[in-house]
C-alpha cells in the first residue's frame, strides 16, 4: 500500500504570513496533483505535477514535486482567508488512473 | 470544463432504507469513475472504480453487495449503499477521470448521508 503523508496535519495562521504544507512518500508516483477541499463540497484540482525537480506556481501558491518523484510541497506566500480550507495531494502510482491522497492539511487563515 | 453533478447532495433516511446516489460528467466522456467516502475531518478513503461497461472493482475490506455500482454510461455512474444503517452515514465523493495514466479526476460536490 503506498502512503502519503502530510504535515502539518493542521494549521492556523493570521493573514499574510507564509506556509509551507509538506507531502511524502517512499513511493514513486509518476504524478502528483495538489486539491483544496471546502466543508461540505468535492475537492477541486489546484495543479498537476509530473517532472521529478518540477516547480509550477498559480499566484500566491507554488507545488513542487521532488527530483525522485516521492514528495511534493506546496508553499503559500501571504495567506488570505479564502485560502482557507482542507489541502490535499494525491499521487498516481503509474499508468493507471487510481489515486492515493494523502492524509490532509486543515490549513485556517484568520484576519 | 470538465463538470461533474453528483445528485442529491443530502439524504436523511431511516434506517434498513437503500439510497442511490448519481454521479454524472456533464460535458466529458468518463471511462473511469471513482468513489470515496470520507469521515468528518480526514481525507478522501477510495471504495471503488468503475468502468463503462464492466463490473466495478471494489478496494479491500469495501462490500460489494452493500455498495452497489453500475457505470451503464459514459457519464452516469451510480452508487447505491444497500439496507443503510447509521454506521454508513457519511460524505460520499464521486469523481470522473477520461482515463488513461495521469488524467487528473474531477470531482462531485459530494453527498452527504445521514441513517437515523
Amino acid at each position: 500500500t503506498q502512503l502519503l503523508e502530510q504535515s502539518p496535519q493542521f494549521l492556523s495562521i493570521q493573514e499574510g504570513e507564509n506556509l509551507t504544507v509538506y507531502c511524502n512518500s517512499s513511493s514513486v508516483f509518476s504524478s502528483l496533483q495538489w486539491y483544496r477541499q471546502e466543508p461540505g463540497e468535492g475537492p477541486v484540482l489546484l495543479v498537476t505535477v509530473v517532472t521529478g525537480g518540477e516547480v509550477k506556481k498559480l499566484k500566491r501558491l507554488t507545488f513542487q514535486f521532488g527530483d525522485a518523484r516521492k514528495d511534493s510541497s506546496l508553499h503559500i506566500t501571504a495567506a488570505q482567508p479564502g485560502d482557507t480550507g482542507l489541502y490535499l495531494c494525491a499521487g498516481a502510482p503509474g499508468t493507471a488512473s487510481k489515486l492515493t491522497f494523502g492524509t490532509g492539511t486543515r490549513l485556517q487563515v484568520t484576519l | 470544463g470538465a463538470v461533474v453533478s453528483q445528485h442529491p447532495s443530502r439524504v436523511i433516511c431511516k434506517s434498513g432504507t437503500s439510497v442511490k446516489i448519481e454521479c454524472r460528467s456533464l460535458d466529458f466522456q468518463a471511462t473511469t469513475m471513482f468513489w470515496y467516502r470520507q469521515f468528518p475531518k480526514q481525507s478522501l478513503m477510495l471504495m471503488a472504480t468503475s468502468n463503462e461497461g464492466s463490473k466495478a472493482t471494489y478496494e479491500q475490506g469495501v462490500e460489494k453487495d452493500k455498495f452497489l455500482i453500475n457505470h451503464a454510461s459514459l457519464t452516469l455512474s451510480t452508487l447505491t449503499v444497500t439496507s443503510a444503517h447509521p454506521e454508513d452515514s457519511s460524505f460520499y465523493i464521486c469523481s470522473a477521470s477520461m482515463g488513461g495514466g495521469g488524467q487528473p479526476q474531477h470531482f462531485g460536490d459530494g453527498t452527504r448521508l445521514s441513517i437515523l
